[in-house]
């Protein structure tokens, strides 16, 4: 089964740039999106099929894609994108798959 | 305002049976897939199953093929999962989530319903 990849924890200072990677088999070969979930809400789409955002997503998150990893980028992070963040791709064996999680922490 | 709001959680003992729907607005209902993604409380989303927009075709995930049915009334804008012979690892919130347009991805959710599998 196809499995997505992701480091626990990413620490970032207020302003600063936090990267999330999430890594799978050739996930370059297709559409990888992320989500944000903050305590006890539901997720929220930020990037899908690699670098776009929905409306009302803020420019300081942007997404990339190649080889074996997609990379969720915050850029300027600010105190409210402290989060857990999910990657997700799909897979024809394994159906709709998501990543294994990183809570992202603005110290 | 796309609005989808999950009901029919609750506890049940293992071996029984639930089922949930989902109530769907604020969008032309019958033209998306529509997908159940679970969530143990503080851990990872796993995506359940996910049914094509006239309903014609579903799909499971591996853990709960054979066991779990979902289900669309295009008419009355409601999504359903029918959930047999629950185990105690299904115990989870179910989210409700709208599939994106042209790619597989999940644009929105449902606030959740809990399910608790236990005797």
């Amino acid at each position: 089964s196809y499995e997505l990849t992701q480091p626990p924890s990413v620490s970032v200072s207020p302003g600063q740039t936090a990267s999330i990677t999430c890594s799978g088999s050739k996930l370059g070969d297709r559409f990888a999106c992320w989500y944000q979930q903050k305590p006890g809400q539901s997720p929220v789409l930020v990037i899908y099929q690699d670098t776009k955002r929905p409306s009302g997503i803020p420019e300081r998150f942007s997404g990339s894609n190649s080889g074996n990893t997609a990379t969720l980028t915050i850029s300027g992070t600010q105190a409210m994108d402290e989060a857990d963040y999910y990657c997700q791709a799909w897979d024809s064996s394994t159906a709709y798959v998501f990543g294994t999680g990183t809570k992202v922490t603005v110290l | 305002e796309v609005k989808l709001v999950e009901s029919g959680g609750g506890l049940v003992q293992p071996g029984g049976s639930l089922r949930l729907s989902c109530a769907a607005s604020g969008f032309s209902f019958s033209s998306y897939w529509m997908h159940w993604v679970r969530q143990v409380p503080g851990k990872g989303l796993v995506w359940v199953s996910r049914i094509t927009s006239d309903g014609s075709n579903t799909r499971y995930a591996d853990s709960v093929k054979g066991r779990f049915t979902i289900s669309r009334d295009n008419a009355k804008n409601t999504l359903d999962l029918q959930m047999n012979s629950l185990r105690d690892e299904d115990t989870a919130v179910f989210y409700c989530a709208r599939g994106g347009s042209g790619g597989y991805y999940f644009d929105n959710w449902g606030q959740g319903t809990l399910v608790t599998v236990s005797s």
